[in-house]
């Protein structure tokens, strides 16, 4: 079956833009974990959606927001974009979010902020 | 805070030899942990679990220890391979696995040939 589906795969944007992302999960996971890397702090969770709901949420500022559709696709989006913003988005597909089943991770986006 | 600890960035193990990563977490609450792997350009991979019922699980060349007094656990991976070479990452769930996985940062592993 298809994996987990990032797009785009590359991005450069500009300090002050915003940017989407997309990830579109495997067929029948309902929930989308998004994840920011950076080298210096690993994996840091951004939020979680489940069925069209955001479920949890990670100590992001707010120009940072996601949503869900019915067919559990989801979009984050940056706004004001900052340097710092610069990172590999992940996006996470599991059945029910849960730890137990594990997560199947996209190859991200890697965003750049100039 | 930062709940799950892998406090080494990076290991460098000869080929052949053993390489152990470890982790450690703090929250008492965390009963199923799991390590991924992550190559460059691509997303992490799950690798191997264990739950806390357990203080050992084994899958081929990796193998998993628990140590729950410690809250600790660390990955061996036996013999080492230059294909092996990638970030490993650690995560921790709580409620038997019900609830969502928390990440370490990461550890860079570099087998050398």
């Amino acid at each position: 079956k298809a994996g987990v589906t990032q797009t785009p795969r590359y991005l450069i944007k500009t300090r002050g833009q915003q940017v989407t992302l997309s990830c579109s999960p495997i067929s029948g996971h309902r929930s989308v974990s998004w994840y920011q890397q950076t080298p210096g702090q690993g994996l840091q969770f951004l939020f979680e959606y489940f069925s069209e709901t955001q479920r949890n949420k990670g100590n992001f500022p707010g120009r940072f927001s996601g949503r869900q559709f019915s067919n559990s696709r989801s979009e984050m989006n940056v706004s004001t974009l900052e340097l710092g913003d610069s990172a590999l988005y992940l996006c996470a597909s599991s059945l029910d979010g849960t730890g137990i089943r594990g997560y199947t991770f996209g190859s991200g986006t890697r965003l750049t902020v100039v | 805070d930062q709940q799950v600890k892998q406090n080494s960035p990076s290991l460098s193990v000869q080929e052949g030899r053993i390489s152990i990563l470890n982790c450690d977490y703090t929250n008492s609450m965390f009963d199923y942990f799991l390590w991924y792997k992550k190559y460059p350009a691509e997303g992490p991979t799950f690798l191997i679990s264990i739950s806390s019922i357990k203080d050992k699980n084994e899958d081929g060349r990796f193998t998993v220890f628990l140590n729950k007094s410690a809250k600790h656990l660390s990955l061996h991976i036996v013999p080492s391979q230059p294909g092996d070479s990638a970030v490993y990452f650690c995560a921790a769930s709580a409620e038997g696995g019900s609830e969502k996985l928390v990440f370490g940062k990461g550890t860079k592993l570099t087998v050398n040939p």
